[in-house]
């Protein structure tokens, strides 16, 4: 079983709408979890970290934490043609020196 | 430097041979990974430096693969024997202190072919 698990996609969202993106995690020690996004070629850039249950907000962007569940989201709202990308969830179990990466989402938001 | 620097940004070379893959952290920041991606996987975990000391290793696949960072900020991954396996883009990353919750900062990396 792998540390973080996403549904690969393709997920196709119409600009406008609200892209939901999920992840699962195994380890119950996890205590930070990110979410990078990573254009076509280029590196993965941070755009949301969260280490309580609960929403965190920012901008148009929503991170969503279950620990119960061991389930973390990210929605986008008022979903933008430049948002197509893939978007990787991370989690790090606390004292340890490495993010476990998800294989990545990738999203297309279609004008 | 204003960002993390990775050099060369593509490499190719031949199956056995040795190739070096170095990375310039953004300036006073004192940890540095690096990660292997390959085509349609997340990066994976090789290996943190804290200062000039490995204090991860533990992602490293085997013994063909070897980082230094002897001054504590430009640090090479070193790849003997290379294998066709081998071959994915390899990326740095730096932030500013320890590991815990800190931002990381990824290189364009450094896409290795090996044939």
């Amino acid at each position: 079983q792998k540390e973080v698990e996403q549904n690969s996609g393709p997920l196709s969202v119409p600009e406008g709408a609200i892209a939901s993106l999920n992840c699962t995690y195994s380890d119950r020690g996890s205590q930070s979890f990110f979410w990078y996004r990573q254009y076509s070629g280029k590196s993965p850039e941070l755009i949301m970290s969260i280490y309580s249950n609960g929403d965190k907000e920012d901008g148009r962007f929503t991170a969503q934490l279950n620990k119960a569940s061991q389930y973390v989201s990210l929605l986008i709202r008022d979903s933008q043609p430049s948002d197509s990308a893939t978007y990787l969830c991370a989690a790090r179990t606390g004292g340890a020196n490495n993010l476990f990466f998800g294989t990545g989402t990738r999203l297309t938001v279609i004008p | 430097g204003a960002g993390v620097s990775q050099t060369p940004s593509n490499k190719v070379t031949e199956k056995g041979k040795y190739v070096e893959l170095r990375c310039d952290p953004i300036s006073g920041h004192t940890a540095l990974y690096w990660y292997r991606q390959s085509l349609g996987q997340g990066p994976e975990f090789l290996i943190y430096f804290q200062g000039t000391g490995a204090a991860d290793d533990s992602g490293l696949p085997n013994d063909r693969f070897f980082a230094v960072r002897p001054e504590g900020s430009v640090s090479t991954l070193k790849i003997q024997r290379t294998e066709r396996g081998d071959s994915a883009v390899y990326l740095c990353a730096s932030s500013k202190q320890g590991p815990l919750n800190e931002k990381l900062f990824f290189g364009s990396g450094t896409q290795l072919s090996v044939l």
